[in-house]
């Protein structure tokens, strides 16, 4: 089963516009990462936040973490057509027990970014 | 330094019948993951092997079976598939404990 929802289903912008992608999920994490997916092939790593963390940057991605909440947000500056992908948000959960190195997915947002 | 790699790609089974998967993890890497991703859904977790035993398992029934082999590539086994089973499936490596996991291009099985 999947372990949160994320909103919205579908995100249609303009180049040079931000994006912002939320995911909420339900079990206690160690870390909450997010992931980009190209015409139903592979996904790629993007960023991992930590459990303690509230806040990440990578280049034109920012994430965020409420853990108090159980979300977090996807933030990307500047889009550019080639940002037109999937966006997942996947959760690990505390170590220690039988879940540990599970990644449980949302179902993720689908960006669409026009030219 | 190549990525995971799958094979194969594509693949196209009728029901009732067997089907194996296979995967290449990321070199320095030998904890191999499996993914069931349906279309328009997030991945789905089969299992993880590490070590080649299976260290973990997600709520697959025991028609997915899986195996590493001693250079910590696996295979990913599916008996008498169901129109259900159609799906991209995933693998994803990583070394040891490590929290990020690196994905394979996917095959893509249909079953007719």
């Amino acid at each position: 089963s999947q372990q949160g929802e994320e909103d919205p289903q579908a995100l249609s912008i303009q180049e040079g516009e931000n994006a912002t992608m939320n995911c909420s999920y339900k079990t206690s994490i160690n870390n909450l990462q997010w992931y980009r997916q190209n015409s139903g092939r592979g996904l790629v790593h993007l960023i991992l936040i930590r459990s303690n963390e509230r806040e990440k940057h990578s280049g034109r991605l920012r994430v965020t973490l409420d853990t108090s909440k159980k979300s977090s947000s996807l933030l990307i500056t500047a889009s550019r057509a080639a940002d037109t992908a999937s966006y997942f948000c996947a959760t690990l959960p505390n170590a220690g027990g039988t879940s540990y190195g599970k990644l449980t997915f949302g179902q993720g947002t689908i960006l669409t970014v026009h030219p | 330094d190549a990525g995971v790699t799958q094979s194969p790609t594509h693949l196209i089974k009728t029901r009732g019948q067997q089907v194996t998967l296979r995967c290449s993890p990321k070199s320095g890497h030998d904890t191999v993951s499996w993914y069931q991703q349906a279309l328009g859904q997030g991945p789905q977790f089969i299992f993880q092997y590490y070590e080649e035993e299976e260290r973990q398992r997600g709520n697959f029934p025991d028609r997915f079976s899986g195996h590493q082999f001693p250079n910590y590539s696996s295979e990913l086994n599916v008996n008498a598939l169901l129109l259900g089973d159609s799906a991209l499936y995933l693998c994803a490596s990583q070394p040891g404990r490590a929290d990020t996991q690196y994905f394979g291009p996917g095959t893509r099985l249909t079953v007719l």
